[in-house]
């Protein structure tokens, strides 16, 4: 079946412009994370959601970085008047339910680059 | 949140066995070992867990040290597809809130020649 999808892949934006990441998760997964990942380390975790609830925005770095997922399904991640340092991967997975044993399923990432 | 200890890189032949060892030194009671793999270019993937005992999947065999301070991930005979960044995640038994949350350091690079 459909992995998770991430759109755009590739996005350039100059710096102040915000952007908007669309996540769309595999069908029928309660669970949904955001991630960010700088070259040669680690995915950082952000945020993530149980349905359309956000239950721990925790990792976003500040009020610039938003995110919503209002039908429990597809998720945007926001990133507001967009500075340099944002330029990363940011990856979104997602799992049947969180909780012990989860399994969680990423997507290809969508890459930033801010100018 | 617990940390990990993983040494930056390993090489290994192919069809030979690979053990990747993680040194958790802090783990609590209620922690989790969980292994993420990467591959180039790709999303990291799921590859094993364990709490106490030693676990195996068509994946990989995860052996656990009796006090749980270390564990090591056992691929039985590599592949080239194998070659990834393998990341070593202690994860809290609880889910609520910020409990839970994967919390991936920089990871083993494995090489695999041929």
């Amino acid at each position: 079946g459909a992995g998770v999808s991430q759109s755009p892949r590739y996005k350039v934006t100059k710096r102040g412009q915000d952007v908007a990441l669309r996540c769309d998760p595999i069908s029928g997964h309660v669970s949904l994370y955001w991630y960010r990942q700088a070259l040669g380390q680690g995915p950082e975790f952000l945020t993530y959601f149980n349905y359309e609830a956000q239950q721990d925005k925790s990792g976003l770095p500040n009020d610039r970085f938003s995110a919503e997922r209002p039908e429990g399904s597809i998720s945007t991640l926001t990133i507001q008047r967009t500075e340099q340092r944002d330029s990363a991967m940011y990856r979104c997975a997602s799992s049947l339910v969180r909780g012990i044993g989860e399994t969680q399923y990423f997507g290809p990432g969508t890459r930033l680059l801010v100018l | 949140d617990a940390k990990t200890t993983q040494p930056n890189s390993m090489e290994s032949n192919e069809e030979e066995p690979v053990h990747l060892p993680c040194n958790h030194s802090t783990i609590s009671g209620t922690d989790y070992i969980h292994w993420y793999r990467q591959l180039p270019s790709q999303g990291p993937e799921y590859v094993i867990h364990g709490l106490t005992s030693n676990v195996n999947n068509r994946m990989a065999s995860l052996a656990i040290a009796e006090d749980r301070k270390s564990s090591t991930l056992i691929l039985h005979r590599a592949t080239l597809r194998d070659a990834a960044v393998y990341y070593c995640i202690l994860r809290d038994a609880g889910y609520g809130g910020s409990q839970g949350n994967l919390i991936f350091g920089k990871g083993t690079k494995l090489s695999v020649k041929p």
